[in-house]
């Protein structure tokens, strides 16, 4: 199956500054990629999504942006908050049947 | 939340036991989905089912079973549970206006 590797698998930031986590695939395509947040022994949920028809999405402080060609999608959040700390994964419909393939997550830390 | 509930929230059973885990959707959505999530390995689809009787393995099918009799419940099945199946079982489904995969509030399962 495919595979997405996620990097990095810890990241700490100063509270304020950027955060960014970008994530690779290898064989398939996808024109779905999600990313989630899961705060601690809470359930992942959405924060942001992009389809393969765009290259860039914002909504507010987060962004993801997606390169196809490269096989790359990442996700950019700035002016951290310490609410930003959590798990973050992120997911692409390789397959086309809405089955998900998850990365193994980041874990961010803000540090105030 | 999609209207997702897994019961029990909470379980400990011994080895050897049966177990079955059963997430219940109030928003109608097709596909329905077991992960399980253990550190290290981020979120690793178990079973989905894309409609009532209609169910496929996932990549870590083996030692579970699932069934789907009806649109809203999808339950998993631990035959025999071993320690190796103590982990965070999180149901999810795909749909509604975001047309994404949505996560239940999940079951902390430990088999002694």
């Amino acid at each position: 199956g495919e595979n997405v590797e996620q990097h990095p698998s810890t990241l700490s930031v100063q509270e304020g500054d950027s955060a960014v986590i970008k994530c690779t695939y290898s064989d398939s395509a996808s024109n779905y990629f999600p990313w989630y947040k899961q705060e601690l022994g809470k359930r992942p949920q959405l924060i942001i999504d992009i389809r393969s028809n765009v290259g860039e999405k914002k909504d507010q402080r987060i962004a993801v942006t997606l390169n196809k060609t490269a096989k790359h999608f990442s996700l950019h959040i700035t002016e951290t908050q310490p609410e930003d700390s959590a798990v973050y994964f992120c997911a692409g419909d390789f397959f086309g049947n809405e089955k998900l393939t998850f990365g193994t997550g980041t874990r961010l830390t803000i540090i105030p | 939340d999609a209207g997702i509930t897994q019961s029990p929230r909470h379980k400990v059973t011994e080895t050897g036991t049966p177990v079955t885990l059963r997430c219940h959707q109030t928003e109608n959505h097709r596909y329905m989905y077991w992960y399980r999530q253990d550190p290290g390995h981020g979120l690793r689809l178990i079973h989905y089912s894309y409609g009532v009787k209609d169910t496929d393995k996932g990549e870590v099918s083996d030692g579970y079973s699932v069934s789907r009799s009806k649109t809203e419940d999808f339950l998993l099945t631990l035959e025999s549970a071993t320690s190796s199946q103590t982990s965070v079982y999180f149901c999810a489904t795909f749909g509604g206006e975001g047309d994404t995969q949505y996560f239940g509030p999940g079951t902390r399962l430990t088999v002694l």
